[in-house]
């Protein structure tokens, strides 16, 4: 079945530990990409990837990194999480050329508290 | 980069078509119309998407303007499950999903 998985899918941490939200997709996708959703403020971009080592920074980067050393895995770094980085988070991906065409595909999300 | 306007909510009645614009007036020749609705705190869905011409699928039917800069989803029957946000957004430029458009679909 095709899909893109996220873990852990709820997660409560403290300020300052550092932390990893992983995404796989097993459909050979090229585009992969981070959102969070805030109420009231939709889905933002944090981070996205046209292909294996090809980052970019989406709208709202401050705070995490990411990787992309292997086609189907895209994890989102927290290195020093803060209160402001609870929220509700979103893997996708997509193909067709460098993810300009095609529909995305989300994970179920990751919902992460920080204390 | 083109940006979409949606509004923020919309009611219909169960059985009726639910008609939902979405206003991208700066769009360029090579971007798409996606639409994705999200039910409850579930990942996006797709529905939707189309260049220029109406596209219609077993979910929903899409009508774009000739000039590109708004479009319109049309869930034909909408039932109380397609109550959801619905977004509209522009690609491949544009990435980034706004609010959408809340859609409570009534008994």
């Amino acid at each position: 079945e095709a899909q893109v998985t996220q873990n852990p899918r709820y997660l409560i941490t403290v300020t300052g530990k550092k932390l990893t939200v992983t995404c796989s997709q097993n459909m050979n996708h090229e585009y992969m990409s981070w959102y969070r959703q805030d109420p009231g403020l939709g889905l933002r971009q944090i981070y996205y990837s046209m292909n294996v080592e090809v980052t970019d920074k989406g709208d709202v980067p401050e705070g995490y990194k990411v990787s992309r050393k292997e086609k189907r895995n895209f994890p989102l770094i927290l290195e020093s999480p803060s209160p402001n980085q609870t929220s509700l988070y979103f893997c996708a991906s997509s193909s067709g050329l460098a993810g300009y065409t095609g529909e995305l595909f989300f994970g179920e999300g990751s919902r992460l508290t920080v204390l | 980069d083109a940006k979409t306007t949606q509004p923020t909510s919309m009611d219909c009645a169960e059985g009726r078509a639910a008609n939902l614009p979405c206003n991208h007036s700066t769009i360029s020749g090579n971007e798409y119309v996606y639409w994705y609705r999200q039910i409850h705190s579930q990942g996006p869905q797709y529905i939707i998407h189309g260049l220029k011409n109406n596209e219609t699928n077993e979910m929903a039917s899409l009508i774009i303007t000739e000039d590109r800069k708004s479009s319109t989803l049309i869930l034909p029957h909408a039932t109380l499950r397609d109550t959801a946000v619905y977004y509209c957004i522009v690609r491949p430029r544009d990435m980034r999903f706004g609010a959408g458009t809340r859609l409570t679909v009534k008994p």
